[in-house]
């Protein structure tokens, strides 16, 4: 089974920087697997902020941004916000259409 | 400007077979390259993605659940329809309809519905 692997959780400082990474069990991630990243805050539907690695959202602020580091995908967070704690997940596309979800990351701003 | 709500049962039991309605506006399913997918996040634990029906009438399924999962559309009544069978207590969850769109070489998610929350209990 492909397990997509994200840190539990991260921190960081107000206007500060924090990257967020998102592998695979099985191979390096690559933008063939087409990253996207969703922000979600408590008791609300997930927000899409990122697809096909870089691409942003409509209407998503450009301190997101996104990148292949390594064998991951990354989002970065540039000058953080206390709007920005939050649950952050990303998804793969494994290829023929089929899609999974990571753990999950919680970022805290303090 | 697209919008989608997911509705269902407020409480399902063990070995029953769930049904539920994703009502969209904003759009067509009959659109070249739009497709409408569910997702589910059991409380307090991490999204899963569950399925996906394109506008071209394809469908895909999350491997580990595909024996159990049967997606369907009407393009007539906007609406999109998931049925799992053979529920059980860790299939509660909050389920989430969102529409996906074809971009950058791929389809992707961008607007979701607020979510329907399913418990599953005897």
């Amino acid at each position: 089974q492909t397990v997509v692997t994200q840190e539990p959780s991260l921190s960081v400082s107000p206007g500060g920087t924090v990257t967020l990474t998102c592998g695979l069990s099985s191979e390096p991630v690559s933008t063939g697997f087409y990253p996207s990243w969703y922000q979600q805050t408590p008791g609300q539907a997930p927000r899409t902020l990122l697809y096909s690695t870089n691409t942003r959202s409509s209407g998503v602020p450009d301190r997101y941004s996104g990148s292949i580091l390594g064998n991951k995908a990354a989002l970065t967070i540039t000058g953080a916000q206390a709007e920005d704690e939050a649950d952050y997940y990303c998804a793969l596309n494994l290829g023929s259409g089929i899609w999974v979800f990571g753990g999950g990351t919680k970022v805290t701003v303090l | 400007q697209i919008t989608l709500k997911e509705s269902g049962p407020t409480l399902v039991k063990p070995t029953q077979t769930l049904t539920l309605t994703c009502t969209f506006s904003g759009f067509s399913l009959r659109s070249s390259g739009v497709g409408v997918g569910w997702i589910r996040q059991p409380p307090g634990k991490a999204l899963e993605w569950l399925a996906l029906i394109y506008w071209d009438d394809d469908k895909r399924y999350s491997p580990s659940l595909r024996s159990r999962l049967t997606i369907t559309k009407d393009t007539s009544k906007n609406q999109v329809v998931l049925i799992m069978t053979n529920m059980d207590p860790v299939d509660t969850a909050t389920y989430y309809c969102a529409h996906s769109l074809w971009g950058s070489g791929t389809y992707y998610f961008d607007y979701w519905g607020q979510g329907t929350l399913v418990p599953v209990s005897s």
